[in-house]
């Protein structure tokens, strides 16, 4: 069964720093895709940023980037010149390509902007 | 679209009670699923549906039940509620669990169980 794994319950970080937030998976398969979710204070979850297995190339979205190594199934979240309204919960996700399964997420990563 | 929509946002419950708690979404999405969020439990998936008429059991299904009988919907049922049971419920869908799609969660329901 595949499982996802935050190993940082809370982390925090000087405004304009940046900050990476790890996550680390198990699985068998070799085609899949890895996600991060941001949830703040509003409760509201948003995608923050996706990386297809196949792809070698790291995704990223303005300030929010991805170092995904697929042989030692690591998948860790950078954010860039952090901002006060990056303070949230960030969770770690992961879904199997080709079956029709659930829908794995980590326990979470609470991260604190410093002023 | 509407989105994921989840009612009651707020309930209270005495022990022993049942309810249902509301799912719905309007964008066509196979897979739907629950979780609850306790504080340093992060999310933890009670039951999922990959499409109206499959079910299946999550992480902590007991004292939950679902089904599916439309694509929209997908209630979740308190059997008899339990303290325990205290906590806040997120319901999320997406086109399938396949692939590269996006999760699009509801704004979550508080209960309190008494």
């Amino acid at each position: 069964a595949q499982t996802v794994t935050q190993s940082q319950p809370e982390m925090s970080v000087q405004e304009a720093e940046t900050v990476t937030l790890s996550c680390t998976y198990d699985t068998s398969e070799s085609d899949y895709y890895l996600f991060w979710y941001k949830q703040p204070p509003s409760r509201q979850m948003i995608l923050v940023i996706r990386q297809e297995a196949y792809k070698q190339q790291n995704a990223t979205e303005n300030r929010f980037s991805v170092n995904f190594q697929k042989a030692a199934k690591s998948f860790s979240l950078k954010i860039s010149d952090s901002q006060l309204g990056d303070a949230a919960m960030y969770f770690c996700a992961f879904s199997d390509a080709n079956r029709d399964d659930k829908i794995i997420f980590g326990k979470g990563t609470r991260l604190h902007i410093l002023p | 679209n509407a989105g994921v929509t989840q009612t009651p946002k707020f309930q209270v419950l005495k022990t022993g009670q049942s309810m249902t708690l509301q799912c719905a979404q309007d964008m066509n999405h196979e897979y739907m699923s629950w979780y609850r969020q306790d504080p340093g439990m992060g999310l933890r998936l009670i039951h999922y549906s990959v499409g109206a008429g499959i079910t299946d059991q999550g992480e902590v299904p007991n004292g939950y039940n679902v089904s599916r009988s439309t694509t929209e919907d997908f209630p979740l049922r308190l059997l008899s509620a339990a303290p325990s049971q205290t906590s806040v419920y997120f319901c999320a869908s997406s086109y399938t669990s396949r692939g590269n799609y996006e999760q699009y969660f509801g704004p979550g329901t508080r209960l309190t169980v008494t």
